[in-house]
């Protein structure tokens, strides 16, 4: 069965204070590992999809990597508006049901 | 604009009254999910959909029902609501499974 951990559950930033988010994942056979961002009362907004270890994406302040067991999403100089939940979800093997994580929900302060 | 509209927005509804929350994207995307939404518990899939006349139970199927009779909608069906379906709802496609996934704004539905 596939698993996703996000930690940690909740992050309070100043803003332009950069940190990470991270998220552990087990799946047999890696198929994707997705970033969405989610605002309060509003479906998730897709980011990044991960396919191999090694991997490195980049959109504005964020960058996500994965390895073979987790992935991140770094936040440099972070600003108020990127305040959200961030979800991480993987898919794998031969299943089309994707495992999400339960988020971290960031709060950059000005 | 590329959106997956859902209706209701909000609905407050009583036990054992059948309802239908609609979905429909204008993407063309062949794939196509519902999802609740929990506090602490996450995204779980209810129902997901590969094509037209193509569907296939998700994690929390129980309760639900789906039909995809055309490419762009994909209602979910609740013939016999209960207080534990009460929850956010957010219906999703994307271009292939595994695929980057596009959500609808939810649908916020209260079971009395």
């Amino acid at each position: 069965e596939d698993q996703v951990t996000q930690s940690p559950e909740a992050l309070r930033l100043q803003e332009g204070e950069s940190s990470s988010l991270n998220c552990s994942y087990t799946v047999s056979g890696l198929r994707g590992l997705f970033w969405y961002r989610q605002d309060p009362g509003k479906g998730p907004e897709f980011l990044f999809t991960l396919y191999s270890a090694g991997e490195e994406k980049e959109k504005e302040r964020l960058k996500a990597t994965l390895t073979k067991k987790e992935s991140f999403l770094h936040i440099t100089a972070p600003k108020p508006e990127d305040s959200a939940t961030y979800l991480c979800a993987v898919g794998g093997g031969g299943s089309y049901i994707p495992t999400f994580g339960r988020g971290t929900s960031l709060i950059v302060h000005p | 604009e590329a959106q997956v509209t859902q209706n209701p927005r909000y609905l407050i509804t009583v036990t054992g009254k059948k309802l239908t929350v609609t979905c429909s994207q204008n993407m063309n995307h062949e794939y196509m999910s519902w999802y609740r939404q929990d506090p602490g518990l996450g995204l779980r899939q209810i129902y997901y959909s590969m094509n037209v006349e193509v569907t296939d139970k998700g994690d929390v199927p129980e309760g639900y029902k789906v039909s995809r009779k055309e490419k762009r909608n994909f209602p979910l069906i609740l013939e016999s609501p209960s207080p534990n379906q009460t929850s956010l709802y957010f219906c999703a496609s994307s271009l292939r499974p595994m695929g980057e996934q596009y959500f609808g704004p939810g649908t916020r539905l209260t079971v009395t």
